[in-house]
């Protein structure tokens, strides 16, 4: 089976440009999450997607970053534009349905590392 | 709204020893997952276990065990025999369960790294 698939691994741009990361999820997967991960810290959820409904963006800087699942399978993050601040690893997820009982599990892509400079 | 919380930031341990990495939590909802992922350097993050709550019988997978307190809203990670792959950020995550999906959230804690040392 294959995982989740993200790209590009690794972006170093300058601030004030524009970015964007691309995500496939595990197929049958109904829920994708994005998150945030600074160096040292733990994920912090940006965007939640249920299909390609927004379950939750409460923690997305919507004056600066936008995240779209217009089929309902894969996915992008866009920063535009990217502060010193948003150098992070962006980790894609996927799991089950939340409404599947045995649901539980996120699986994690190996994530996209960003560098402002 | 729930939280998780991890104290230790940074842990050792002799290989081939035992190391327990503590996780609290707090919420109130009666059912729910816990988890443990394993992030290695510049890798994947991995699920290592898994806790639902309404399960009494701590979960067990190979040399990795749980000791899961309800009441306590306590969660901490036994590794045993550890090994030098065992090297790694762990971090302890908290799931609604899906029949509580009023606010679906998966919370994670702050991380502690585990050095292996030979």
């Amino acid at each position: 089976e294959a995982g989740v698939a993200q790209s590009p691994r690794y972006k170093i741009i300058e601030k004030r440009q524009s970015v964007a990361f691309w995500c496939n999820p595990i197929s049958g997967h109904a829920t994708l999450y994005w998150y945030q991960q600074i160096l040292g810290q733990g994920p912090k959820l940006l965007i939640q997607f249920q299909n390609n409904g927004v379950v939750d963006d409460s923690q997305l800087p919507k004056d600066r970053f936008s995240a779209e699942r217009l089929k309902g399978v894969d996915s992008t993050l866009k920063i535009q534009p990217a502060k010193l601040e948003d150098s992070a690893v962006y980790l894609c997820a996927s799991s089950l349905s939340t409404n599947d009982w045995t649901a539980g599990e996120l699986f994690f892509g190996e994530g996209s590392r960003l560098t402002v400079l | 709204a729930q939280t998780v919380t991890q104290s230790q930031p940074e842990m050792s341990v002799q290989e081939a020893e035992t190391v327990t990495l503590s996780c609290t939590y707090d919420t109130s909802e009666s059912d729910y997952y816990l988890f443990w992922y394993k992030q290695p350097p510049s890798r994947q993050m991995i699920l290592v276990i898994r806790q639902e709550a309404y399960k009494q019988q701590n979960a067990t997978e190979n040399r990795f065990s749980v000791n899961f307190q309800k009441a306590a809203k306590s969660f901490s990670l036994k590794i045993s025999d550890s090994q030098l792959g065992d090297a790694a950020m762990y971090f302890c995550a908290y799931r609604s369960h899906p029949s509580f999906n009023r606010d679906d959230k998966i919370i994670f804690g702050k991380g502690t790294r585990l050095h292996i040392l030979p």
